[in-house]
């Protein structure tokens, strides 16, 4: 079974500080994704990598970072974070074909 | 813009039922289409999908319709049971896309008893 793991399920922040979300994936994907859920808007892209040190921006990639410095681990960064912010960020990964693993998601806060 | 769209936000059915939810879209680029399903508090997992050479495809109780010219799709749950009530998004890729998906708002389906 695909497992994809975020470092936490619920985070609350201060606005300007500095955020690092984790996600681990243990099946070797190549791809892995980062999202965003908000009421309304369902699920919207962030940023995306296909490979180690690879990155791409997504529909929403202002005001967020990404790093992929091994295989099965994405970053999502947040550089000062502000409360537009608040959201469930979810990660996701794959291999060679459309369907995407998912985590179970970080509930963040932005105060 | 959203190029893919679920216009119902919430959808109400009696446990046994028919469950049609429903989604539409605007790229006919599309080639791939999927459904996933989320509960509360969880990512959202993998449910059924079809390519676009197809306009049916079938999976126990879940059947997913693809119209091509009408640019709408539509999963069908039947019979519904209580443990259906969930989110349910679908989502759109193209081969140009790599395996990019384009999400759907969701709908939340409740099954009632």
């Amino acid at each position: 079974d695909v497992k994809v793991t975020q470092s936490s399920r619920y985070l609350v922040k201060r606005t300007g500080e500095k955020v690092f979300l984790e996600c681990v994936q243990d099946m070797d994907h190549e791809n892995m994704f980062w999202y965003r859920q908000d009421p309304g808007l369902g699920l919207r892209l962030i940023y995306f990598s296909y490979d180690v040190k690879m990155k791409e921006k997504g529909d929403i990639p202002e005001g967020y970072s990404v790093s992929r410095e091994k295989k099965e681990r994405f970053s999502l960064i947040l550089e000062s974070a502000s409360t537009n912010q608040t959201s469930m960020y979810l990660c996701a990964s794959s291999q060679s074909s459309y369907e995407q693993y998912f985590g179970p998601g970080t509930r963040l806060t932005v105060t | 813009d959203q190029q893919v769209k679920q216009n119902s936000p919430s959808l109400s059915v009696q446990e046994g039922r028919i469950s049609i939810l429903n989604c539409d879209y605007t790229n006919s680029m599309f080639d791939y289409f999927l459904w996933y399903k989320k509960y509360p508090a969880e990512g959202p997992t993998f449910l059924i999908s079809i390519s676009s050479i197809k306009d049916k495809n079938e999976d126990g109780r879940f059947t997913v319709f693809l119209n091509k010219s009408a640019k709408h799709l539509s999963l069908h749950i039947v019979p519904s049971q209580p443990g259906d009530s969930a989110v349910y998004f679908c989502a759109a890729s193209t081969i140009q896309g790599a395996q990019k998906l384009v999400f759907g708002q969701g709908t939340r389906l409740t099954i009632n008893p």
